[in-house]
């Protein structure tokens, strides 16, 4: 299983576009990547998927270089409501099928 | 997606005893999972519940500690067996729906043993 690496927090301010990083040096052929949000008091929600280069939803961009190493949620324009942490996932449904959560993202926006 | 309900969503129970935490799915889905997490940290998987199989226990949680029902594709429970205070958390269950690792959660029950 694909082991991944976050920044343990960022801060930013509203209005500005906040990129976190995720490395998965490890991530094999068929893993996924997966991006979770979680507020205080509530289980987290998923936000985006993607496998390979650039996905986009209503709520973020996923952008994923060719050799999948690492990858990018980028979130346009924060508010507060945006503070919360942000967990990336690297798996695939076969083999050991073990959803693990690291340490994740805690992001602060500022006013 | 799915919404995912639990009950109860907090409780205070004794040492020694059992609670038994409901988890609901408002549709059907083959994969369950439960995890614990403990305030200001990160998600523990605990097992994975698939309909019409046993659970599937992480390293450091046992069946009799943890036991879970999965009796059909929208219902699950874990219950957490012979309490101590070290089994104080918040307990959630997921659900998969969709691609695979795309999971929905329940809002999660806070358990305090005393």
């Amino acid at each position: 299983l694909a082991k991944t690496t976050q920044p343990i927090s960022m801060d930013s301010y509203e209005g500005q576009e906040v990129n976190i990083t995720c490395s998965h040096n490890n991530i094999a052929t068929n893993d996924y990547i997966t991006w979770y949000q979680q507020f205080p008091s509530q289980g987290p929600r998923f936000i985006i998927q993607g496998y390979k280069t650039k996905v986009t939803n209503e709520v973020a961009s996923l952008f994923i270089p060719a050799d999948r190493k690492s990858s990018t949620l980028s979130l346009p324009r924060v508010s507060l409501s945006d503070t919360a942490v942000y967990y990336c996932l690297v798996g695939d449904e076969g083999g050991s099928y073990i959803p693990t959560f690291g340490r994740g993202t805690s992001l602060i926006v500022h006013p | 997606s799915a919404v995912i309900s639990q009950k109860p969503s907090r409780d205070i129970c004794q040492r020694g005893t059992s609670l038994t935490i409901q988890c609901q799915v408002d549709s059907q889905v083959t994969m369950m999972f439960w995890y614990r997490q403990q305030p200001g940290q990160s998600l523990t998987l605990i097992a994975t519940a698939n309909q019409g199989s046993e659970a599937t226990y992480e390293s450091g949680f046992v069946i009799d500690k943890f036991p879970i029902s999965r009796p059909n594709l929208t219902f699950s429970t874990l219950t957490v067996s012979n309490m101590s205070p070290e089994d104080s958390s918040i307990y959630l269950c997921s659900a998969e729906t969709g691609q695979p690792w795309e999971q929905y959660f329940g809002p999660g029950t806070r358990l305090t043993v005393t």
